[in-house]
């Protein structure tokens, strides 16, 4: 049972835009900084998201997070079958002392 | 730019010891807070715990009981212990670097399976 809440699973077609969600509580997302990572069948999570909503060098501007209380999202517009992978939220939690992380939702682009 | 290679016996059994260590290539050692995850099968993943270049540590509560982790700073690498291994342990490990942004680099897992 993962600590941070997601969909298991979303679609969409190329071109459209999707969302996924996480849902935390006041020791983790309610306090700190979220971020999103995208995992490749097969390879590695790759940090997608810092800072809630800051992309590191060479993600495309596609992919945009936010938050809001004690949820984020990450949205990616212009869909694209590559786009097709695992995704991830996670943010430091203060009563763990640790990092969390969502159960991961799974991208189909159809 | 950090790279990590990582490395460790991939088959245990029941009650003994994992045993992994990741190398650290490229960058500053002190930059960084040096972790260790892992990933069950089909699961999300599981932060395990932390070391700095200075040897201070973070442990996941529910695991804390069996892990040790270790940094060598004079060969740039960091290891994993976890004792007593269940069925429950086996997963994907990964070696990562965690900064101010996140877990920024990522080794490329190891699989570790526990079975009798």
């Amino acid at each position: 049972q993962s600590v941070l809440t997601q969909p298991p699973s979303a679609s969409g077609t190329p071109g459209q835009r999707v969302t996924i969600s996480c849902s935390g509580s006041t020791s983790n997302i309610g306090t700190n900084t979220v971020n999103w990572y995208q995992q490749l069948p097969g390879t590695a999570p790759k940090l997608l998201i810092y800072f809630n909503n800051q992309r590191p060098s060479g993600v495309p501007d596609r992919f945009s997070g936010s938050k809001s209380g004690t949820s984020a999202s990450l949205a990616i517009s212009g869909l694209q079958s590559e786009d097709e992978a695992d995704y991830y939220c996670a943010a430091w939690d203060d009563s763990l002392n640790g990092v969390v992380f969502g159960g991961g939702t799974k991208l189909t682009v159809l | 730019q950090v790279q990590l290679q990582q490395w460790g016996a991939g088959l245990l059994k029941p009650s003994e010891t994992l045993s992994l260590t990741c190398a650290v290539f490229g960058g500053s050692f002190s930059d960084y807070y040096w972790t260790w995850i892992r990933q069950p099968p089909g699961k999300g993943p599981e932060w395990i715990g932390e070391i700095n270049h200075s040897g201070s540590t973070n442990y996941n509560p529910s695991l804390k009981s069996r892990v040790t982790i270790s940094v060598d700073t004079s060969k740039n690498q960091f290891s994993l212990k976890l004792s007593s291994v269940t069925a429950a342990d086996t997963a994907v490990y990964h070696c990562a670097a965690a900064s101010e942004y996140g877990l920024d680099v990522w080794g490329q897992g190891t699989t570790v399976t526990v079975s009798s």
